[in-house]
Order: C-alpha cells, then structure tokens, then sequence
C-alpha cells in the first residue's frame, strides 16, 4: 500500500541541540512529501513540500527536510531546536491526487 | 491564520443525537476534505470533495455525510451519535486534489 510510516511516536531533544524526525515512505512513482505541524488545541500547519528538484527542502519556522530517493525517506530537520518547537509532527505524501499521514511524532524540546 | 474557517469550535451532545459542521475553505480553494482526529487512531482522512462533487471517500462511517455546497463552504452530518464519535474533526481545503492543504482549527466533539 502507499503511504507513509513515522517510525518514532516521541523524540525527545535539548534546547539548542540539533532535531530529526523521521519520515519513510512507500509510493509508486515519485513522490510528492508533506510535513506539517500541531500545536496544542490547533490544527494542522503546513511546514514544507517536497515535489522535485533539490534534495534539500526549507520550510517555515526554520524547518528543513531532506529528501533521500534510495533510502525513501524524507526526513524533518532543524540545527537548533526550540522550546516552542514541540508540537506533533505529521508527514504526508500525496497518493492520487489524495493525501495520506503518518501517525505523527511528538515532538518535546527540554530547556 | 490558515483561512480555512469552522464553526462550531466546541459541540457537546448526548448520544443519539445529529450534529453539523461546517467548513469555509480559503478563498480560490475548490477542494475540501474532511478528517477525525481521536487520541486512539491518528488522523483518519473521511471524505473529499472537489468543487461540489464528492471525489473521494476514506473510513466515513454510514452514519456521517458530508456535501458542498455552490459557494464550496462544506458541511460534515453526524448522526445517531455514538461515545465513540467524540474527536476533533478538521476540515482542510487545497486549490485543486492533490495540492497542498489547509486546515482549519478544528471542531471538537465531545458526545456524552
């Protein structure tokens, strides 16, 4: 099946250390990549895309992600991590024109 | 802000009962999609509509409908309510299938 698989359900980091949340999918085709992020009591937010081109896509809030074709992956980056930063963090790929997420990932940044 | 609206933010109802949601996409988008949001299951993806047509449909129980209307603002129908059904439920809307998608802040379902 196509879809997505987020194998971590908690990443725990130091504030001002490097973070990683892992993304690895499973589509026919290339793949169009989502990440998003939830903060508490909110919806959904749009971080980046990856569609074609540089490997290495930048989002919002200094988010980053690297697209990695023979490891199908496509994994949420950032060099230092915040306190606001923890959130759940959902990865999507487009499946047919439809979307599908992983499970998400919470996110805790410790001061 | 995202632009996507919903209304109610907050519904508490007893079971057996129907309730409706509804969903303003951002302004342009034709594409609406609706989802569930429960502590247990993750984010479930209901049902999809593109400027008015139903164009996909995910683990939409018999009991929920949805529709869009002419003006695209979209609404989602729960009946017969079940304790289960309690859980936030997003709408997000995209320019076209398969674009990037917006969400709203949510509506949350509590059934008692």
């Amino acid at each position: 099946a196509q879809s997505v698989a987020q194998p971590e359900d908690q990443v725990n980091v130091a504030e001002g250390n490097p973070l990683t949340v892992k993304c690895t999918y499973s589509v026919s085709g290339n793949p169009y990549l989502f990440w998003y992020v939830q903060y508490p009591n909110r919806g959904l937010q749009f971080l980046l895309k990856y569609i074609t081109g540089d490997n290495l896509v930048k989002g919002s809030y200094g988010f980053e992600a690297e697209f990695n074709k023979s490891q199908t992956s496509f994994h949420l980056k950032k060099p230092s991590a915040l306190v606001s930063d923890s959130a759940l963090y959902f990865c999507a790929v487009r499946v047919n024109n439809d979307m599908r997420f992983g499970a998400g990932t919470r996110l805790t940044v410790k001061p | 802000d995202s632009g996507v609206t919903q209304t109610p933010k907050h519904l508490i109802t007893a079971t057996g009962q129907r309730v409706t949601l509804r969903c303003s996409p951002r302004s342009g988008d034709l594409s609406v999609y609706w989802y569930q949001q429960s502590l247990d299951q993750g984010l479930q993806f209901l049902i999809q509509y593109y400027n008015g047509e139903e164009r996909a449909k995910g683990n939409i129980l018999e009991r929920f409908s949805a529709q869009q209307f002419p003006d695209l603002h979209s609404e989602l129908n729960l009946s017969s309510l079940e304790l289960g059904d309690s859980a936030l439920y997003f709408c997000a809307s995209s320019v076209v299938p398969g674009d990037t998608q917006y969400f709203g802040p949510g509506t949350r379902l509590t059934v008692l």
